[in-house]
């Protein structure tokens, strides 16, 4: 099982990014995925979750700036992040499942002008 | 949403010793199906989380012997025996059972 991310990078406030996920070593269509971020030097924050049939739950705090969605034909998990902010700036993860049995290496997004 | 107190903030444990980490909820984590979604994981420095338990009790794969769960309700605790080196970083209490997930604040610990 590996769990790619990729897309970050340094944004300027208000602007758009947009992460990607790449899953293998599994049947991605059969799991639910989530998106946690880090903020640097600070705990662990739960942004979003997409079920294997892609239904959708967000933390408050993202909720209509954020979006989750998934290709399974690409085996491809995405969270696309508009309005971003510079309380945004953090390692963002990819995990598998409600059980969190594997993540991914991260990926850094920083926001900034 | 429900809140993880997750205690001590840090430990400095000597090779061999035997530590424990707390995790309480402010709400009851057992789900509607039964299940207590519960689990632990270990960020070591630098590196991204790994899972240690789930399901308040259940080993990861693995995952040494050396770590268990306990618990239920809302009072749930990390136990590891014979600390190794390896172990050293941050340790994390995350719910699952209710929306937001909720992470504890995290235990640092540290090899004398």
């Amino acid at each position: 099982v590996q769990l790619v991310e990729s897309g970050g990078g340094l944004v300027q406030p208000g602007k758009s990014l947009k992460l990607s996920c790449s899953a293998s070593g599994f049947t991605f269509s059969s799991y639910g995925m989530h998106w946690i971020r880090q903020a640097p030097g600070k705990g662990l924050d739960w942004v979003a979750y997409i079920s294997s049939s892609s239904g959708t739950v967000y933390a408050d705090a993202v909720k209509g700036r954020f979006t989750i969605s998934r290709d399974n034909a690409k085996n491809t998990l995405y969270l696309q992040l508009n309005s971003l902010k510079s309380e945004d700036t953090a390692i963002y993860y990819c995990a598998r499942g409600a059980l969190f049995d594997y993540w991914g290496q991260g990926v850094m997004v920083t926001v900034s002008s | 949403d429900v809140v993880m107190t997750q205690t001590p903030p840090s430990l400095s444990v000597a090779i061999g010793q035997s530590v424990s980490i707390s995790c309480k909820s402010s709400q009851s984590l057992v789900h509607s199906d039964g299940k207590t979604y519960l689990n632990w994981l270990l960020q070591n420095p630098g590196q991204s989380p790994k899972r240690l338990i789930y399901q308040v009790s259940n080993l990861g794969s693995g995952v040494p012997d050396r770590f268990s769960g306990t618990g239920s309700e809302k009072d749930f605790t990390l136990k590891i025996s014979r600390v190794e080196a390896e172990d050293l970083g941050v340790y994390h209490c995350v719910q699952a059972t209710h929306v937001p997930l909720t992470f504890g604040s995290g235990t640092k610990l540290e090899i004398k």
